[in-house]
């Protein structure tokens, strides 16, 4: 069971929006920032948003990332085929003096 | 550009012990926090350990606290995993990461009999 709690799976149709949530507590989203990742399968994690909201250079804004209190989101516009992966969230756990991250949302765009 | 390359993944014994490395090139890795996370096959990820720059620092999951023991050599870029007491449920993708930002491909460790 992971700390920070996602939807395991979602979908939408090409040129959509669509949202993905990331709910933690105080000791980690609440208190501290957020990181998403993108991961497709057989390769590694890539990030996607830092410190909540802000996008490393390279990534399009199409992928935004906000917080309130203890839960995160990250919105991506205009889907592709190409955004299908695994996302996650990922945040400082100050209680447990840990990194946590989430189960991982299964994007599907069909 | 900013790289980190891991090896010394493999094969080991149920208790045996392995030493993972990270070397990484375009960037003053002694500025940087490192960190490994690792991912069961078919699993999410898993945060394992981090280190601050100057090794000040450094803390564990509960999973493996104990039996691994993350350093760096700041004069080779190069992060280290020294992992012993190997459990089956330590069989992963490692993946060694600059905080938050940069990752490497990952080397794979299997703990089997």
């Amino acid at each position: 069971q992971s700390v920070l709690t996602q939807p395991p799976s979602l979908s939408a149709a090409p040129g959509q929006k669509v949202t993905i949530s990331c709910s933690g507590g105080s000791s980690n989203i609440g208190n501290n920032y957020v990181s998403w990742y993108l991961q497709v399968p057989g390769t590694a994690p890539k990030l996607l948003i830092y410190a909540n909201n802000k996008r490393p250079s390279g990534i399009p804004d199409r992928f935004s990332g906000s917080k309130s209190g203890t839960s995160a989101t990250l919105g991506i516009t205009g889907l592709q085929t190409g955004d299908e992966a695994d996302y996650y969230c990922g945040a400082w756990d100050s209680s447990l003096s840990a990194g946590v991250f989430g189960g991982g949302t299964k994007l599907t765009v069909l | 550009q900013v790289q980190l390359v891991e090896s010394g993944g493999g094969l080991v014994k149920p208790g045996g012990s392995l030493r993972l490395s990270c070397e990484a090139s375009g960037f003053t890795f002694s500025d940087y926090y490192m960190s490994w996370v690792r991912q069961a096959p078919g699993k999410g990820l898993e945060w394992v350990s981090y280190i601050s720059s100057g090794s000040s620092f450094t803390d564990y999951a509960d999973s493996v606290k104990g039996r691994f023991t993350i350093s760096r050599d700041d004069a080779k870029n190069s992060l280290y995993l020294q992992m012993n007491s190997l459990r089956a449920e330590d069989t992963a993708v490692y993946y060694c990461a600059r905080v938050v930002d940069v990752w490497g491909k990952g080397t794979t460790v299997t703990v089997s009999s």
